[in-house]
């Protein structure tokens, strides 16, 4: 059964700060999405990782896989508050031509001033 | 505007009162699924769909039905809702191909979310 773990599940940081959110899985999967959800809200699809190497960068978020490691990271540079949400990695497995998506628990985000 | 439409958005039933929560999509996305989320587990698949007329169990099956006799949508329903089925659903669909002998998908999009309470 496929595992996606998420670390940390809970980040607190301060405005201007860098950190990193992994997410580790225990099967081997070439697809890796990236969603950010607020409160109360929807799921939004923040990167799509399609191969090993893959990095992809938007704004002051960048991420990254690595599927030989089976790691994903997200990647915040000089976090603004705006960036404050959960964020949730999922991994894409296929079944007979059929994609499953097995999300992690999520990232809780607050970013303070 | 490309979207995907859930409804109701909030319900409160009571046990074994059956019902459906509609799906639809405008993005003429062969792809669709039902995932619900709980506080600590992320989301999980309840059902999904290939195309109309196919359609599979997820991780969390239990308890549901699903049709897809159309393309665009794809209504999740609960024949007798117990309360552990209380949690918030959302659907989701996308795109998906066959090339080269690879299945390829983009991501998928989620609609608002639908908060079921069953007492």
């Amino acid at each position: 059964e496929l595992k996606v773990e998420q670390n940390p599940l809970f980040l607190s940081m301060q405005e201007g700060k860098n950190y990193t959110i992994y997410c580790n899985y225990s099967t081997t999967s070439d697809r890796l999405y990236w969603y950010r959800q607020d409160p109360g809200k929807s799921l939004e699809s923040l990167f799509v990782l399609l191969s090993n190497g893959a990095v992809k960068q938007e704004g002051r978020l960048m991420a990254s896989l690595d599927t030989k490691a089976r790691l994903s990271t997200l990647h915040i540079t000089a976090a603004v508050h705006d960036l404050s949400a959960t964020y949730f990695c999922a991994v894409g497995v296929l079944t007979g031509g059929a994609q499953k998506l097995v999300f992690g628990q999520g990232t809780r985000l607050t970013i303070n001033p | 505007e490309a979207q995907v439409t859930q409804n109701p958005r909030y319900l409160i039933t009571v046990t074994g009162k059956k019902l459906t929560v509609t799906c639809s999509q405008n993005m003429n996305h062969e792809y669709m699924s039902w995932y619900r989320q709980d506080p600590g587990l992320g989301l999980r698949q309840i059902y999904y769909s290939m195309n109309v007329e196919v359609t599979d169990k997820g991780d969390v099956p239990e308890g549901y039905k699903v049709s897809r006799k159309e393309k665009r949508n794809f209504p999740l329903i609960l024949e007798s809702p117990s309360p552990n089925q209380t949690s918030l659903y959302f659907c989701a669909s996308s795109l998906w191909w066959h090339r080269g002998g690879r299945f390829s998908y983009n991501e998928q999009f989620f609609g608002p979310g639908t908060r079921l309470t069953v007492l």
